[in-house]
């Protein structure tokens, strides 16, 4: 049974930097999927973060991308994210889940999540 | 930047049909999955590649699709089908993942 688990601060002050692990179990980050993180604002719909393959190859979205890095611990078995000059903007929860990936190389559908962490921005 | 609409809200009787619709111009080329989300818990894929149903998920549950329209179809909806329904696709260079603006089923 694949599981993962967000981890990290709950609370980040406005222009620092967000980061967070996701801890895998039952799946080998580095034998297949992608690995990614959405987020949710507070009532709002669900937003792709960004995504990374098993091989190292990162997908961000084009809104996020200048302060955006995801990266991963094969060693550890984790994943993680580092958001850097957060606002209140960026309060929310944050996903991580397993990625499904296209034939043409890029992310796809998310079929295991994480049970989600909610990350405020607040001085 | 790629979009995928989704209707905010659709309200339906209890046994009743409800159809949610997700559009976007690559649709015809990318598949869709559909995501429900109950209140404070993590999404979950009850259709995949369009119209693919996990083995677990409820016969009542079904998708389709007609050009850059993509459906939802839950036949029958019962009480612990009220919930926040997310379409998510791609851009048609499948760069990028896309979500839905999430649509509320209220039973």
């Amino acid at each position: 049974q694949v599981q993962l688990q967000e981890s990290g601060p709950r609370l980040v002050k406005p222009s620092e930097t967000l980061s967070l692990t996701c801890s895998v179990s039952g799946y080998s980050v580095s034998s297949g999927y992608f690995w990614g993180w959405v987020r949710q604002s507070p009532g709002k719909g669900l937003e792709w973060i960004g995504s990374l393959s098993h091989g190292g190859t990162t997908f961000y979205n084009p809104s996020l991308k200048s302060r955006l890095t995801i990266s991963m611990d094969t060693s550890k078995n984790h994943f993680s994210l580092r958001l850097t000059s957060v606002t209140a903007a960026d309060t929310a929860v944050y996903y991580c889940a397993r990625n499904g990936y296209y034939d043409t190389g890029g992310p796809a559908y998310f079929d295991y999540w994480g049970q989600g962490i909610l990350v405020t921005v607040s001085s | 930047s790629y979009e995928l609409t989704q209707v905010p809200s659709v309200s339906v009787s209890l046994g009743q049909m409800a159809r949610i619709t997700c559009s976007g111009e690559a649709l015809p080329k990318k598949y869709v999955y559909w995501y429900q989300q109950k209140p404070g818990q993590a999404p979950v894929l009850i259709i995949y590649k369009d119209n693919k149903r996990p083995s677990w998920i409820p016969e009542r549950f079904s998708g389709s699709t007609s050009g850059t329209i993509v459906t939802l179809t839950i036949s029958g909806v019962q009480a612990e089908d009220e919930a926040d329904y997310h379409c998510l696709s791609a851009d048609i260079s499948g760069t990028y993942v896309v979500f839905g603006g999430g649509t509320r089923l209220t039973v």
